[in-house]
């Protein structure tokens, strides 16, 4: 079955507190990135990757970093978390080119940061 | 101005009626365009996708774009409960990346 699966799908923890936020595809997709999705705005792209090694910013990279040293694998990083990185996060991971109808979402994962 | 605008609701129907569901944008670059779903606690799961003016139709959804006027609809006909949820719509920019309408939350009363 076609998987984005990321971990963990919930968590709290206090600013400055380090974390990583994992996601693994199934699909052998080149391209991966991550939202964050917050009332009233709703998808903001932060990071993207075309291929391993290969990343760049979204719109709100501020207080994040990502790496793709595999395929399969884009964890999004969180070196020291503020209250205003508390939103839901979506990565998402797709072929490639300019097409829309192969991009698939992971679950979410919900973060608080007190 | 953000570049997608969608009205965020909530939209609450009766069971059967006809839902329309409007996004307007501001970039002629957008080519493709795609409405999600999403449940609660559920990533956003892909619905429509088009990529031309014109309608798309899939069952009981009717996706229609209108380049010239930059204006995207949603139609749902004789709509369920279980329709309810929050729909989104995107549009491609550039390589893969979407953009994203704030989302309108729909809710469908038995």
């Amino acid at each position: 079955e076609a998987q984005v699966t990321q971990n963990p799908r919930y968590l709290i923890t206090v600013t400055g507190k380090k974390l990583t936020v994992t996601c693994s595809q199934n699909m052998n997709h080149e391209y991966m990135s991550w939202y964050r999705q917050d009332p009233g705005l709703g998808l903001r792209q932060i990071y993207y990757s075309m291929n391993v090694e290969v990343t760049d910013k979204g719109d709100v990279p501020e207080g994040y970093k990502v790496s793709r040293k595999e395929k399969r694998n884009f964890p999004l990083i969180l070196e020291s978390p503020s209250p205003n990185q508390t939103s839901l996060y979506f990565c998402a991971s797709s072929l490639g080119g300019n097409s829309g109808n192969t991009i698939y979402f992971g679950e979410g994962s919900w973060l608080t940061v007190v | 101005q953000k570049e997608v605008e969608q009205d965020p609701g909530p939209l609450s129907v009766p069971e059967g009626a006809i839902v329309s569901l409007n996004c307007t944008y501001s970039n002629s670059a957008f080519q493709y365009f795609m409405w999600y779903r999403q449940y609660s606690r559920k990533g956003p799961e892909l619905l429509m996708y088009t990529y031309s003016s014109g309608n798309k139709e899939d069952g009981r959804f009717t996706a229609q774009v209108d380049k010239s006027s930059k204006y995207i609809s949603l139609f749902i006909r004789d709509s369920q409960p279980s329709d309810s949820a929050t729909y989104l719509c995107a549009m491609i920019q550039g390589a893969q990346k979407l953009v994203f309408g704030q989302g309108t939350r729909l809710t469908i009363n038995p």
